[in-house]
């Protein structure tokens, strides 16, 4: 198993700003998954996060509003920009674990845009 | 293609009662299943698992699902549940070897348990 932890667990930002999320596993990984998640809804992934290249997007995710870091095999980032209201949800990293690609995920971000 | 459908966003039960949580999945190549609990604040924890050994497979927390592959069903189970069984249940899919390792997730159910 993977144990991860997310930056900040939660926050409150006005619209228009952007905020960015940290997400470190304590142990290397090849890929990282961002999730998101609205209220009541399940989960949503935005992207994948290889360490050296560039993420991949989901339809409906682009880069300019979710751009993503991976500086190394343990850490990656996501930021939320120019922000809106919609864009209140929790967002989650996980990364996948065992041959049996079951996901290991962080406590998640909880964020309001007022 | 693969998808997860849970029936019913909301499964209510007494303290003491069976609890059962419907899953039904379709994938063009044989699957990898999950359950997946989230308690009230926090992110995702697996409770089981399937990857093509035995049929029955058991959780934890006294969970188990069962995978019936005639009828593409993962049902979870648990004989007496608990209050701190109260929380949102996500059941996914995905592809076994050869399949997408990217899980694809059901809408959610949340068990409710009465005292």
């Amino acid at each position: 198993s993977a144990v991860i932890s997310q930056k900040p667990s939660r926050d409150i930002c006005q619209r228009g700003t952007s905020l960015t999320i940290q997400c470190q596993v304590d142990s290397q990984v090849t890929m990282m998954f961002w999730y998101r998640q609205q209220p009541g809804q399940s989960l949503t992934l935005i992207a994948t996060a290889n360490q050296g290249s560039e993420a991949t997007y989901e339809s409906g995710f682009v880069i300019d509003k979710f751009p993503i870091s991976r500086p190394n095999l343990t850490f990656s980032t996501l930021t939320v920009s120019n922000m809106s209201p919609e864009d209140s949800s929790i967002y989650l990293c996980s990364v996948v674990g065992g041959g049996s690609y079951e996901q290991y995920f962080g406590p998640g971000t909880r964020l309001t845009v007022t | 293609a693969q998808s997860v459908t849970q029936l019913g966003s909301h499964v209510s039960v007494s303290e003491g009662a069976l609890v059962l949580l419907r899953c039904n999945y379709s994938s063009s190549v044989p699957p990898y299943l999950f359950w997946y609990v989230q308690y009230p604040n926090q992110g995702l924890q697996l409770l089981l698992k399937y990857t093509s050994a035995a049929t029955l497979v058991k959780g934890i927390n006294g969970f188990e699902a069962e995978f019936k592959k005639s009828e593409t069903s993962f049902h979870l189970t648990k004989p007496s549940a608990h209050m701190r069984d109260a929380a949102e249940y996500f059941c996914a899919v995905s592809g076994g070897p050869g399949g997408s390792y990217i899980p694809t997730f059901g809408r959610g159910t949340s068990l409710i348990v009465h005292p």
